[in-house]
């Protein structure tokens, strides 16, 4: 009955360093989510995968952001020569149901950029 | 663009009091609208989501409506406890059926013992 996982909880790096950050979605949920939320910012949605396919990237910020899913399953968030910029908090939900069901968040990746 | 906004940004209550909380977007043509529930250092958790053919849903103490054609959604929490105290968002689709969801910056409640 886990939730939505994500790894590391914190991750502290140095400028131009290359990060990763995990997502584990709710077993069997199809839909996957990652959302960035900076302060003064709100959430902002980043890319949206159905199975392993992302139809909707149109939030990612930059090229040096990419993901991608596989086997339906765990979710990877790179990005690459952070910038201070990109810190904040990464959240990765999913929907396991059709359209008008409810998202599941994960707790979040807070990135902090020195 | 879809754009949401929630008023009050913050507000503070005595425990026991009846509160609303209001969301506003701009673009009406949506399928549903949802509100979440984030505690310090946590992720969201979902309250209600509400269908654009429904007005309102319920769940315990919490009522949600939805006034699609005036754009505005509320929020009612019923007999406020101090564990009610966490920031409330919305959010609704970026048009139509959209996965991508846009959401508002929230609003800071708390109660007071």
């Amino acid at each position: 009955g886990a939730g939505v996982s994500q790894s590391p909880s914190n991750k502290v790096t140095e400028k131009g360093k290359d990060v990763e950050l995990r997502c584990d979605p709710i077993s069997g949920h199809t839909a996957l989510y990652w959302y960035r939320q900076s302060l003064g910012q709100g959430l902002e949605f980043l890319i949206y995968f159905q199975g392993n396919s992302a139809p909707d990237k149109s939030g990612l910020p930059s090229d040096r952001f990419s993901a991608e899913r596989t086997g339906g399953s765990v979710s990877t968030l790179t990005i690459q020569r952070t910038q201070q910029e990109d810190s904040a908090v990464y959240l990765c939900a999913s929907k396991g149901g059709p359209y008008n069901s409810p998202l599941h968040f994960g707790n979040g990746t807070r990135l902090t950029v020195t | 663009k879809q754009e949401v906004t929630q008023i009050p940004a913050a507000l503070s209550v005595p425990e026991g009091e009846n509160l609303v909380l209001n969301c506003s977007f701009t673009d009406s043509a949506i399928y549903n609208l949802q509100w979440f529930r984030q505690d310090p250092g946590k992720g969201l958790t979902s309250l209600l989501l509400i269908q654009s053919s429904q007005r309102e849903q319920t769940s315990g103490r919490l009522n949600a409506s939805l006034d699609k054609s005036s754009g505005r959604s509320t929020l009612y929490i019923a007999a406020s406890q101090p564990g009610d105290s966490a920031t409330y968002l919305c959010a609704v689709p970026s048009q139509g059926g959209s996965e991508k969801l846009v959401f508002g910056k929230g609003t800071k409640l708390t109660v007071n013992p």
